[in-house]
């Protein structure tokens, strides 16, 4: 079955510039979304189609897509982005997610 | 965005069924491919399954195919998620989400609903 890698966890400073990677095989060939999850909360789409902010969502976030590994960059990191991020992507008829990427800031 | 509101959630012994709901209170819902992904306590996200506008078309991960049946009621803005022979394992939060650009990305999520299996 089809997967995808994430870091399980990174920390940052406030202000600072944190990127998480996903990577899956053949993943530049598909599309991948990004999400956020703060403890107790649904998540919240930050990136699809690997660069694409839904509106609403600061323009910090940004997403990059390189052959089989998508990037979700968080720049001048907030305190309120300390939360899971969580990649996701299709493997023909069925979704996958990613593992999840703890992201802490310091 | 919309807020979609997932019911039917609660405690069933293994082996057990339940139904779970999610109403999308939006006159456009039926132009929406809609999922079902779920989260077992302190784990990831796990997509469950999906349902095409019509609902002519379903498709469903391996460890449920079989065992769940993914429906909805176009009039009623409603999608269906049937659970049959429930599993502790099948315990976890479902979340009903919307697919808005049909492009498997989901920009409306519902508050999840518990469903506790035990043993």
């Amino acid at each position: 079955s089809y997967e995808l890698t994430q870091t399980p966890s990174v920390s940052v400073s406030p202000g600072q510039t944190v990127s998480i990677t996903c990577y899956g095989d053949k993943l530049g060939q598909k599309g991948a979304a990004w999400y956020q999850q703060k403890p107790g909360q649904s998540p919240i789409l930050v990136i699809y189609q690997f660069t694409e902010r839904p509106s609403g969502i600061p323009e910090r976030f940004s997403g990059s897509n390189s052959g089989s590994t998508a990037t979700l960059t968080i720049s001048g990191t907030q305190d309120m982005d300390e939360a899971d991020y969580y990649c996701q992507a299709w493997d023909g008829t069925t979704g996958v997610f990613g593992t999840g990427t703890k992201v802490t800031v310091l | 965005e919309v807020q979609l509101v997932e019911s039917g959630g609660g405690l069933v012994q293994s082996g057990g069924s339940l139904r779970l709901s999610c109403l999308v209170p939006d006159f456009t819902s039926s132009q929406h491919w809609m999922h079902w992904v779920r989260q077992s306590p302190g784990k990831g996200l796990v997509w469950v399954s999906r349902i095409n506008r019509d609902g002519s078309i379903a498709s469903y991960a391996d460890s449920v195919r079989g065992r769940f049946t993914t429906s909805r009621d176009n009039a009623r803005t409603t999608v269906y998620l049937q659970m049959n022979n429930l599993r502790a394992d099948d315990t976890a939060v479902y979340y009903c989400a919307r697919d808005v650009r049909s492009n498997w990305d989901f920009d409306s999520w519902g508050q999840g609903t518990l469903v506790t299996v035990s043993s």
